[in-house]
């Protein structure tokens, strides 16, 4: 099993739509969670962390569930300029800053 | 915010050259550095992690001897890729994290890398 796993899409939504992507992780003792963005041949960009409580940004909420070991990331009143791969990041256990990125999830937004 | 900076961006060279990498924080001390590799339509894939001073830590199936990576100040790590082959051919990209708590990632732009 992957330490991180994502659907790898693509998600085609028209412009407007909202969106949701799962992430599922297998270390259980994992510390902190992040949502990259990354467009095409260029480097990921920070979206934004994951936080126990839940957390929003504009258009963008991430949720944690702990207990069953997944994240996620909505998206609202999607943009064309949304459309890119979006990286769930997972780092390692306490001490280790190993993080982890899942393969990505393409999102297409449409005119 | 942070800026790491990466060169060369891209890199066309002939199999059995060796390649070198420069990642550099530019306004932070990067007490960490990581290398990561990406293939088309795949996630990055960590290759290893450098700390400031002391031997890299590889990934498993990563060979230390054809990607050496040096960390000989806080802010500078290099990726050497060693007698470079047409498998070699790939994105590669480095992220630094400051020290301390700070847990944000700060990537370099990536250099592709193409072996002929």
């Amino acid at each position: 099993r992957k330490e991180v796993e994502q659907d790898p899409g693509p998600f085609n939504v028209p412009e407007g739509a909202t969106v949701a992507f799962n992430c599922t992780y297998s270390n259980s003792a994992s510390q902190s969670f992040f949502w990259y963005r990354q467009d095409c041949r260029k480097e990921p960009k920070l979206l934004m962390s994951v936080y126990s409580s839940g957390n929003e940004d504009g258009r963008f909420t991430a949720q944690l569930n702990r207990a069953s070991q997944y994240i996620s990331l909505l998206i609202r009143d999607s943009k064309l300029s949304d459309s890119a791969t979006y990286l769930c990041v997972v780092r390692g256990t306490s001490g280790t800053y190993k993080y982890i990125f899942g393969t990505g999830t393409r999102l297409k937004v449409l005119a | 915010g942070a800026v790491v900076s990466q060169h060369p961006s891209r890199v066309i060279c002939k199999s059995g050259t060796s390649v070198k990498i420069e990642c550099r924080s530019l306004d932070f001390q990067a007490t960490t550095m990581f290398w990561y590799r990406q293939f088309p339509k795949q996630s990055l894939m960590l290759m290893a992690t450098s700390n400031e001073g002391s031997k890299a830590t590889y990934e498993q199936g990563v060979e230390k001897d054809k990607f050496l990576i040096n960390h000989a100040s806080l802010t500078l790590s290099t990726l050497t890729v060693t007698s470079a082959h047409p498998e070699d051919s790939s994105f590669y990209i480095c992220s630094a994290k400051e020290g301390g708590s700070n847990e944000k990632l700060f990537f370099g732009s990536g250099t592709q890398l193409s072996v002929l």
